[in-house]
């Protein structure tokens, strides 16, 4: 089955503890984003990849990173987390943005900073 | 601008009546514009999308309304069913100077009651 998987699904922690949460999609897709989901703010993008070890910053990248390895895993990272990164995140994954093929997304993150 | 503004924040609509959502960009550089639908605890996936040439896309009770002049577009649910509560993003996608971006509106909360 076509499918973005992310782990885990449910993550506490507390403010300076690094965390790692894992993307992986089994579609052969060159482009993979994260996004976090706020109340009233939506779907922000936090980082997206165009391909293997090609990575740029999307809207809100202040406090995470990403590596993009190999063509199916892109984990995000937060070496340092705050409670202000409290929030929902989403991996998606698309064949590429260019060709208008659609976003694919996993069921999502829910991390809580204390 | 890279920004989508989407209304309203959160709809009710009885069984049966229709459902409207708004979406306005200023960029006439976006080419794409998808609609996402999101159910609790799910990630969002593509519910219907269309191109800047067409001024209308229908899929079932679903219909997409392109106004290039006005820079807006607007998603129907005809016939709205209990079913249909979720949440709504409206996007548009850039593909400029070696980037690619899907930008999302904040997201309309849809309730349909029975």
């Amino acid at each position: 089955e076509a499918q973005v998987t992310q782990n885990p699904r449910y993550l506490i922690t507390v403010t300076g503890k690094k965390l790692t949460v894992t993307c992986s999609q089994n579609m052969n897709h060159e482009y993979m984003s994260w996004y976090r989901q706020d109340p009233g703010l939506g779907l922000r993008q936090i980082y997206y990849s165009m391909n293997v070890e090609v990575t740029d910053k999307g809207d809100v990248p202040e406090g995470y990173k990403v590596s993009r390895k190999e063509k199916r895993n892109f984990p995000l990272i937060l070496e340092s987390p705050s409670p202000n990164q409290t929030s929902l995140y989403f991996c998606a994954s698309s064949l590429r943005i260019l060709y208008n093929s659609p976003l694919h997304f996993g069921n999502g993150t829910r991390l809580t900073v204390t | 601008q890279q920004q989508v503004k989407q209304s309203p924040q959160s709809l009710i609509v009885q069984k049966g009546g229709i459902s409207i959502i708004n979406c306005a960009y200023e960029n006439t550089a976006f080419d794409y514009f998808p609609w996402y639908q999101q159910f609790p605890g799910k990630g969002p996936a593509l519910l219907i999308a269309i191109r800047p040439d067409v001024s209308e896309k229908k899929e079932g009770r679903f219909t997409i309304s392109f106004n290039k002049s006005a820079k807006q577009f607007s998603l129907h649910i005809m016939d709205s069913q209990p079913g249909d509560s979720a949440t709504y993003f409206c996007a548009a996608s850039l593909t400029q100077g070696g980037s690619e971006k899907l930008v999302f509106g904040k997201g309309t909360k849809l309730t349909v009651n029975p």
